[in-house]
């Protein structure tokens, strides 16, 4: 089965800055790429997602990559503020609709 | 999205016993999903409700300790059998965004077993 890794496990960054969390995943069927934002007590929201047929995807301060070819993707949060910090995770899909998730990075936004 | 509530939010359950949680979604989906997410930890899936027919379990999961029931395209639930403290979890069921690969949680269920 798919398997992902997420990195790093925890990202504290100034208010303002920006923050990357990078993930691999190991299945090269996988053709969809959610990130889900998780509040504290919160069921995980969708906030950005991409699919294999797209290299960049904006939505606002935040933004996804996929580089098939090294099978890795990343979430870029710009600006960030302080109702930014949470668990994020991301998440690998094949034709079967099962999601795969990385293990979440907890990111702290200092005020 | 679809609105998707779950029910009990929250139990204490002694152990050996066993919990029946409820997924209800207010539209009709293809696919229903039942996710546990241990304290601190990933989602890991459990399974997938299919309707009108037996739940495809993932590695690690079996029928006897984990029945679900998918009666028709709006509901199913998800049973926690013979409870161990070691079954202490947050339980989330997902539906898919109309026949979209996009999944949409709800607010889960909290379990404590003592």
């Amino acid at each position: 089965g798919e398997n992902v890794e997420q990195h790093p496990s925890t990202l504290s960054v100034q208010e303002g800055d920006s923050a990357v969390i990078k993930c691999t995943y190991s299945d090269s069927a996988s053709n969809y790429f959610p990130w889900y934002k998780q509040e504290l007590g919160k069921r995980p929201q969708l906030i950005i997602d991409i699919r294999s047929n797209v290299g960049e995807k904006k939505d606002q301060r935040i933004a996804v990559t996929l580089n098939k070819t090294a099978k890795h993707f990343s979430l870029h949060i710009t600006e960030t503020q302080p109702e930014d910090s949470a668990v994020y995770f991301c998440a690998a899909i094949t034709n079967d609709y099962k999601l795969s998730f990385g293990a979440g990075t907890t990111v702290t936004v200092r005020a | 999205s679809a609105v998707i509530s779950q029910k009990p939010s929250r139990d204490i359950c002694q152990r050996g016993t066993s919990l029946t949680i409820q997924c209800q979604v207010d539209s009709q989906v293809t696919m229903m999903f039942w996710y546990r997410q241990q304290p601190g930890q990933s989602l890991t899936l459990i399974a997938t409700a299919n309707q009108g027919s037996e739940a495809t379990y993932e590695s690690g999961f079996v029928i006897d300790k984990f029945p679900i029931s998918r009666p028709n395209l709006t509901f199913s639930t998800l049973t926690v059998s013979n409870m161990s403290p070691e079954d202490s979890s947050i339980y989330l069921c997902s539906v898919d965004g109309q026949g979209t690969y996009e999944q949409y949680f709800g607010p889960g269920t909290r379990l404590t077993v003592t």
